[in-house]
């Protein structure tokens, strides 16, 4: 079984400014990746980012990356240069590589509310 | 991503009414996946459908809850006889293939029983 552990509620960040949201998981599995999704108050689920277990490099999509730490089993995301249009709710999510039933499921955490200040 | 399609975005039902929520995955897209989240939850998996098969449904309630994806036509949720804890946001996603990667998701139906 997986689980992503989220602990920040709420985080307020200045514009402009980097913010990291913190994400934790749980797994027995070897193998699997790593995903954050961000859904703003109009409700959709935005994917933002992915990072497998076995990737070498921390992914970046623009503005977003993940730091990922195996041993630790962290996969935190930060945003460089916080724009009002940050401000949402951001969801880490994983899910196992193997064939067979479940393998297809992601795990989500609570998420995060972030603020972003002007 | 705007490419799954979900409708109705809002729907509202009396207890003992029911549900359909309707999901048209991205085109190409022949894996659909529907998902549930409470209030100040995360999303949790309920179903995975291919075109006329149920792959997994170990995340659906046992009773009231049905989905299918035929041939032609969206992947329909049904729920039966709602209750007010069917209250939720229902996400549908797709993807080309049970993918190692994002499976994309819809804008989700709002689902308020009164």
């Amino acid at each position: 079984a997986q689980k992503i552990t989220q602990t920040q509620p709420g985080m307020f960040v200045q514009e402009k400014e980097a913010v990291t949201l913190d994400c934790t998981y749980d797994t027995s599995d070897p193998s699997y990746g790593l995903f954050w999704y961000k859904q703003p108050s109009s409700g959709e689920m935005i994917f933002l980012i992915y990072q497998g277990s076995y990737d070498q490099q921390n992914a970046t999509e623009g503005r977003y990356s993940l730091n990922f730490q195996k041993a630790r089993k962290s996969a935190n995301l930060v945003i460089s240069a916080s724009q009002l249009g940050d401000s949402a709710m951001y969801f880490c999510a994983m899910r196992p590589f193997y064939s067979g039933a479940g393998s297809y499921q992601l795990t989500f955490g609570k998420g995060t509310k972030l603020s972003v200040i002007p | 991503n705007a490419g799954v399609m979900q409708n109705p975005r809002h729907l509202v039902r009396r207890r003992g009414q029911e549900a359909r929520l309707r999901c048209s995955p991205m085109k190409g897209h022949s894996h659909v996946y529907w998902y549930r989240q409470l209030p100040e939850e995360g999303l949790k998996f309920m179903v995975y459908l291919q075109k006329e098969n149920i792959i997994d449904e170990s995340g659906m309630p046992k009773e009231r809850f049905s989905a299918e994806f035929p041939k032609e036509g969206p992947s329909i949720l049904r729920i039966q006889q709602v209750v007010r804890g069917d209250s939720a946001a229902y996400f549908c996603a797709s993807s080309p293939q049970a993918s190692n990667t994002e499976a994309f998701f819809g804008q989700g139906t709002r689902l308020t029983v009164v």
